[in-house]
């Protein structure tokens, strides 16, 4: 079991650029989960996938951030027109099937702005 | 904001000694609280959690004493090692619930 993979570990792009970011979830959990850990904001959640559909987005910002899990075996999130606040480590963690299963995180990918 | 509290900040104990970190909610739908120990570079890893029905959980060194009528609970580490140097995350979700709600965090450095 290779746990939550995500890639790139770090990135770095130029303001106004776009990211993507990948995380592949442990083989047969059925949530996915992103947060965004900041040294000012902590640990903040951002959006959650159940078996693929998309079930709550409601921390993620309403401009230039989206998610999407086309396949069970992979979820991206992608920040369109980046700008230096969208630095922080992106953080993708998955769980088995109950809502209040252990969630496993990934190493997380860290995103510097320039 | 800030539904999940925690405090010390920062915390320096010697080896050997117990280790006390506290973590407080306001939400009263919460019924479950999950610690996360991370070191730097990696993911946040599951410690150890307890769910509002209890009022203390134990796992080998790590106990958790909840108390729900203050919205109060606290990881105690007991017999520290340097190893236990990490930072200690508290959070929270609400029956139903999914997202979890973390707390800021507490810098534990056992020295030896």
């Amino acid at each position: 079991n290779a746990g939550v993979i995500q890639t790139p570990r770090h990135k770095v792009t130029g303001k106004g650029q776009e990211a993507t970011l990948w995380c592949e979830p442990i083989s047969g959990h059925s949530a996915v989960f992103w947060y965004r850990q900041t040294i000012v904001q902590g640990l903040e959640f951002l959006t959650y996938f159940r078996n693929q559909a998309p079930i709550d987005d409601s921390g993620m910002p309403k401009e230039r951030f989206s998610a999407q899990m086309p396949n069970q075996s992979h979820s991206t999130l992608k920040i369109q027109s980046t700008q230096p606040q969208d630095s922080a480590v992106y953080l993708c963690a998955s769980s088995l099937e109950s809502v209040q299963d252990t969630q496993y995180f990934g190493p997380g990918t860290r995103l510097l702005v320039l | 904001q800030q539904q999940v509290r925690q405090s010390p900040q920062s915390l320096t104990v010697w080896e050997g000694e117990t280790a006390i970190l506290n973590c407080s909610y306001e939400d009263s739908t919460f019924n479950y609280f999950p610690w996360y120990q991370q070191f730097p570079g990696e993911g946040p890893a599951l410690l150890i959690s307890i769910r509002s029905v209890s009022d203390k959980k134990e796992d080998g060194r790590f106990t958790i004493f909840f108390n729900k009528r203050e919205k109060k609970l606290s990881l105690h580490i007991t017999d520290s090692q340097p190893g236990d140097s990490a930072t200690y995350f508290c959070a929270a979700s609400a029956d139903m619930g999914y997202k979890l709600t973390f707390g800021t965090g507490t810098s534990l450095l056992v020295d030896p």
